[in-house]
């Protein structure tokens, strides 16, 4: 079956960039949405962003200016890159396959698989 | 952008039914999806589209939609069901954002 595998550095100095790299093993890259979620301490989950195959993508407006997210579908791979991080960006971060569906006239979207998380710490 | 609202706790005796409600204007156009989180661990899907369980979630778990409102019924909770649950939509708008609810505690009593 699918499986997710989150990757980069666990610590990141203040003012840096954060990189993380998704890689989608036991399945193609091709026809889903490919996205992020990060969890701080203690706290909810919120969403970064996505990307499709296409190249497509969508970003958390919150984080917009500070995040890019690409795909590499010869490796079945995509990536996170946050820049210009604080102590704030410490979580731990999901890459997760997200599914589009549609019932009647209703859409639905549904992270069917999900990386096992990664840590990231900002701190100098 | 569109917002999910949960409660952040309900509790459920052993083996009664518990009903976790996720308020917001996206609902009216896309139907909720359901996540189970345990601590430490990746969350997990429960339901998705109008009432569908993934393999291997039990029945007990189902899904729900009226309005501005999705629920998530756990009917006869096991004390495995103590975990946090996240409910998440796209915006309705026309930017398609992606959006977790706050989160609800189910503590299993």
């Amino acid at each position: 079956q699918v499986q997710l595998q989150e990757s980069g550095p666990g610590l990141v100095k203040p003012s840096e960039t954060l990189s993380l790299t998704c890689t989608v093993s036991g399945g193609s890259i091709r026809s889903y949405y490919w996205s992020w979620i990060r969890q701080p301490p203690g706290k909810g989950l919120e969403w970064i962003g996505y990307i499709y195959d296409s190249g497509i993508t969508n970003y958390n407006p919150s984080l917009k200016s500070r995040v890019t997210i690409s795909i590499d579908t010869s490796k079945n791979q995509f990536s996170l890159k946050l820049s210009s991080v604080t102590a704030a960006d410490t979580a731990v971060y999901y890459c997760a396959r997200e599914v589009e569906d549609k019932l009647g006239y209703y859409y639905y979207y549904y992270m069917d698989v999900w990386g096992k998380g990664t840590t990231v710490t900002v701190s100098s | 952008s569109s917002e999910l609202t949960q409660d952040p706790a309900v509790s459920v005796a052993l083996g009664q039914t518990v009903r976790i409600t996720c308020q917001g204007d996206s609902l009216r156009s896309y139907y909720a999806t359901w996540y189970q989180q345990k601590p430490g661990q990746a969350p997990i899907l429960v339901i998705y589209g109008k009432n569908n369980r993934p393999s291997g979630i039990p029945d007990r778990f189902s899904g729900s939609s009226s309005g501005n409102t999705a629920s998530l019924t756990i009917t006869g909770a096991q004390a495995e069901d103590e975990a946090d649950y996240y409910c998440y939509s796209r915006d309705s708008s026309d930017n398609h954002l992606g959006v977790f609810g706050t989160g609800t505690k189910v503590t299993v009593l």
